[in-house]
């Protein structure tokens, strides 16, 4: 089977400009969750989806940022305007809801943003 | 305060040895999973092994299993016959909070770097 799978896996961009990352979630599997990693910050969970409604943006770090999920197999991250802090690698994954704990990993975007 | 605490920046074993990864979590919610994950080097994130908070026994996946201490609030993970390919950053994770649809809260900790040496 497929895991997760993630587009693009590199980026790099000028400040300002719009970004929009892409996950595509393992089949089947009902919850969805956006990661950012940084070193200063560690991993950090930014949104996560159950049933492709959004459950808990919280770690969403501001308006410049927002997330949708139009459906079971498609979610996009995107950013607008992007900033140099927005640096880092982010990471899709997901998990089957009746199991909610084992999140799938995709590769991950690594963003440069100059 | 920390939800997810890895006080080991970095460890080193000899091939074919037993390494704990320390971590310890701080929640008052009755319900909780602990989880681990592995980041080689290439940068993927893979689960190695989950434990609920209800769960008697610990959890074992091959050759990790997780010392489940509730009381001491600390759920360490064991690898037994390190071999080269362990070598890696493990990160110890928490997931707060009863099952979806009501908001759960998930933190990670720092990370442990493991070397294991030949």
């Amino acid at each position: 089977d497929a895991g997760v799978i993630q587009s693009p896996r590199h980026e790099v961009t000028e400040m300002g400009q719009e970004v929009t990352l892409r996950c595509k979630p393992i089949s089947g599997h009902n919850s969805l969750f956006w990661y950012r990693q940084t070193m200063m910050r560690g991993l950090e969970l930014l949104i996560y989806f159950n049933n492709n409604v959004p459950i808990d943006d919280s770690g969403m770090p501001e308006d410049r940022f927002s997330a949708k999920m139009p459906n079971a197999s498609f979610s996009t991250l995107k950013i607008q305007p992007s900033e140099p802090r927005d640096s880092a690698v982010y990471f899709c994954a997901s998990s089957p809801s009746h199991i909610l704990d084992t999140q799938y990993f995709g590769p991950g975007t690594r963003l440069t943003v100059l | 305060a920390q939800k997810i605490t890895q006080t080991q920046p970095g460890m080193f074993v000899q091939e074919k040895e037993a390494v704990t990864l320390d971590c310890t979590y701080d929640t008052s919610d009755p319900s909780y999973g602990l989880f681990w994950y592995k980041q080689p080097s290439s940068g993927e994130m893979i689960f190695l092994i989950y434990q609920g908070s209800y769960d008697q026994q610990n959890a074992t996946e091959g050759r990790y299993s997780l010392n489940f201490q509730k009381a001491r609030k600390s759920a360490n993970l064991v690898i037994s016959a390190s071999q080269l390919g362990d070598s890696a950053m493990y990160f110890c994770a928490m997931r707060e909070g009863p099952l979806p649809n009501t908001g759960n809260q998930f933190y990670f900790g720092t990370g442990t770097s493991l070397t294991v040496i030949p």
